[in-house]
């Protein structure tokens, strides 16, 4: 039962922006969004994660549309070390208790030269 | 900080052996996670520790799979006999607390010949 449902594939030119979209419009009011990404033959990495606010950290941006329904993840500067299967995962938050993460397919992020 | 140490790496055995992954997971995390992954089935937790204790192994696939915490530092993986099918790359994860965000290991790679 996917909670999430992603593009499975995109392009972007390195240097530009890469703009990663997910819809979640199941969400309940006490989930987050999370994003993750598994770059080819390493373990996934934790990028970000929010509730209703956007988030930037070192790694990316985090856009949540008003009605919590999708969500954009944003690689202001993509590199070649971006190119990676990006996970877009809704689960609870810490106080929300123990709940199994589903990754599902992901999107592969291609940075092309 | 290390981050979650997994071996071995690599790992090809036959079909009928005993199989041992190990994890040791960042120091202070009280949850520790089991994950499968594979071509056709994706990213497959299955099993989940808290405070070493098996919350979730609704995962495990079959009773030849068992795993076990002796301590906060240290997991052991067992497949016992390993069988063709078995062969995936096993990941272990650990995160602070049980709904925070996971780091994952490098990952072991089992081929079961």
């Amino acid at each position: 039962d996917a909670k999430t449902t992603q593009p499975t594939s995109m392009d972007c030119a390195e240097g530009r922006a890469a703009n990663l979209p997910c819809n979640h419009s199941t969400i309940s009011g006490n989930e987050y969004v999370y994003w993750y990404r598994q770059i080819h033959s390493q373990g996934p990495q934790y990028i970000i994660h929010g509730l209703k606010n956007n988030e930037t950290n070192e790694m990316a941006s985090l856009i949540i549309t008003e009605d919590r329904k999708s969500s954009t993840l944003i690689l202001p500067h993509a590199t070649l070390r971006d190119t990676a299967v990006y996970y877009c995962i809704v689960r609870p938050g810490i106080s929300g208790g123990y709940q199994k993460v589903t990754f599902g397919i992901g999107t592969k992020l291609q940075v092309i030269p | 900080d290390a981050g979650v140490i997994q071996s071995p790496r690599h790992e090809v055995t036959e079909m009928g052996q005993e199989v041992t992954l190990r994890c040791k997971p960042i120091s202070g995390h009280n949850s520790l996670f089991w994950y499968r992954q594979t071509m056709m089935r994706g990213l497959e937790l299955l099993i989940y520790f808290n405070n070493n204790v098996p919350i979730d192994d609704s995962g495990m696939p079959e009773d030849r799979f068992s795993a076990k915490m002796p301590n906060a530092s240290f997991s052991t993986l067992k497949i016992q006999p390993s069988e063709p099918r078995d062969s995936a790359v096993y990941f272990c994860a650990s995160s602070q607390r049980e709904a925070a965000e996971q780091f994952f290991g490098p990952g072991t790679r089992l081929t079961v010949l």
